[in-house]
């Protein structure tokens, strides 16, 4: 069954700080890796990562993605509390376009 | 902001009653999906319409059904409600054989069954 688990569930740091958030999966027929940011409501797409491999990069917040690992890690640098948000792995796979969900992790940054 | 708009947002209903949400597609985007957001859970997929068509379902009763409509807009109606239906209804919109696979989202129908 294909599935998409994210570690940690949770986290808090402070503000300043970088954290590293990791995504990985168990989908046959990869196609993509989408990252989405979730505040109070919907969730807010970041980014789209193929097995190319390049980098993905927005101001403090980068993405990577490892084929080979099967896996994807969401960096942010000089963490803001207005990064304090649940952020969500989703895998698109090559036979459908319906998104597998990972389960989410919660970041708390502390002032 | 993603274009995708849905209504209502707020929804307080009983148990039995039956339900109709909406969404809006994002201009250009063919595929609609739904999803349902219970708290601390990431999204269940309910099902995706793709040129009018129901194009995949999760593993939701039939009494969760939808529909779309030529313009693309969509609906979600689910019958006899119960307690555990209450959540975050999500609609996303995408361009099907875009390549990515990305989906945008409306602001969600918060869903209050009492």
């Amino acid at each position: 069954e294909d599935k998409v688990v994210q570690s940690p569930l949770s986290l808090v740091v402070h503000e300043g700080d970088t954290v590293t958030l990791n995504c990985s999966y168990e989908v046959t027929n990869f196609r993509s890796l989408l990252w989405y940011k979730q505040e109070k409501k919907a969730p807010t797409f970041l980014f789209m990562l193929t097995s190319s491999g390049i980098e993905k990069k927005s101001g403090r917040l980068s993405s990577i993605l490892d084929k080979k690992e099967l896996s994807s890690i969401l960096n942010i640098t000089a963490t803001q509390t207005g990064d304090s948000a649940i952020y969500l792995c989703a895998v698109v796979p090559d036979s459908n376009y319906q998104l597998i969900w990972g389960a989410g992790t919660k970041l708390i940054i502390k002032p | 902001e993603t274009g995708v708009t849905q209504s209502p947002t707020h929804l307080i209903k009983t148990r039995g009653q039956q339900v109709t949400l909406r969404c809006s597609s994002q201009s250009g985007h063919n595929t609609v999906s739904w999803y349902q957001q219970a708290l601390g859970q990431g999204p269940q997929f309910i099902f995706q319409y793709y040129r009018e068509e129901e194009n995949g379902r999760g593993n939701f009763p039939p009494r969760f059904s939808g529909l779309q409509f030529p313009n693309y807009s969509s609906e979600l109606n689910v019958n006899a409600l119960e307690l555990d239906d209450s959540a975050l209804y999500l609609c996303a919109s995408s361009l099907a054989v875009s390549g990515s696979g990305t989906q945008y989202f409306g602001p969600g129908t918060r869903l209050t069954v009492l």
